[in-house]
């Protein structure tokens, strides 16, 4: 059974804090790990798709790197906005004959104060 | 911008009913998951669909569930005989070409069952 886990479970910051959470997965059959950020509601955005050791991608004040040979992804907001408010989640996608099944972490829950 | 859509939002059922869930991919997609998220668990995964059938279900997506892609355009799960234990969201969602690609997801099926 894969087990992906995020760390924070929640994180509360004032605006303008930067901050970052943590996913970890496991370091064998690595095929993508994908973060997602999900507003209440609304659909589950996706933020990147990663999938070489030492990738790092970058979407305006947020961005993500990877470490497949220790099984972790770090995603940081740079300078939260109260609009950044929502679920982070990241999930794993296995090699093999997984057709792209994704196995998700709990989620990070980001609340940004004004 | 193309997006997954799902009806209904919220279904509301009597425990031992059949229930239909319904999703539209994006219409390129290849690559088709239900997923769901039980109050308070993460996302996990139910079944994926690649090439008109199953390509790999979950332990949970036992006999009493079924997925059809009937006109190539809708894509359903159908559960026949719900159980309390079935109550979560329900998501949708598609991929392109490659089971690397991100994956879209629809804004959720909400499933009560009474």
């Amino acid at each position: 059974i894969l087990n992906v886990e995020q760390s924070p479970q929640s994180l509360h910051v004032q605006e303008g804090d930067s901050t970052n959470f943590t996913c970890s997965f496991p370091s064998s059959n690595f095929y993508a790990l994908h973060w997602y950020r999900w507003e209440t509601a609304k659909s589950p955005e996706a933020l990147f798709v990663m999938t070489l050791n030492g990738d790092e991608k970058k979407k305006g004040r947020i961005s993500a790197t990877l470490n497949t040979k220790e099984g972790y992804s770090y995603l940081y907001i740079k300078g939260s906005q109260p609009e950044d408010s929502a679920t982070y989640l990241c999930a794993f996608n296995a090699g093999g004959t997984s057709y792209g099944k994704l196995t998700f972490g709990q989620g990070t829950i980001l609340t940004v104060h004004p | 911008e193309p997006e997954v859509t799902q009806t209904p939002s919220h279904q509301v059922t009597q425990m031992g009913q059949e229930v239909i869930l319904r999703c539209v991919p994006i219409s390129n997609h290849l690559y088709f998951y239900w997923y769901r998220q039980i109050l308070g668990q993460k996302v996990e995964f139910l079944v994926s669909f690649y090439n008109n059938e199953i390509s790999e279900k979950s332990e949970i997506f036992d006999d009493q569930f079924s997925v059809e892609r009937p006109d190539g355009s809708n894509f359903t799960l159908k559960i026949r005989s719900t159980k309390l234990e079935d109550s979560a969201m329900y998501f949708c969602a598609s991929r392109g070409r490659t089971m690397r690609a991100e994956a879209f997801f629809g804004q959720g099926t909400r499933l009560t069952v009474v």
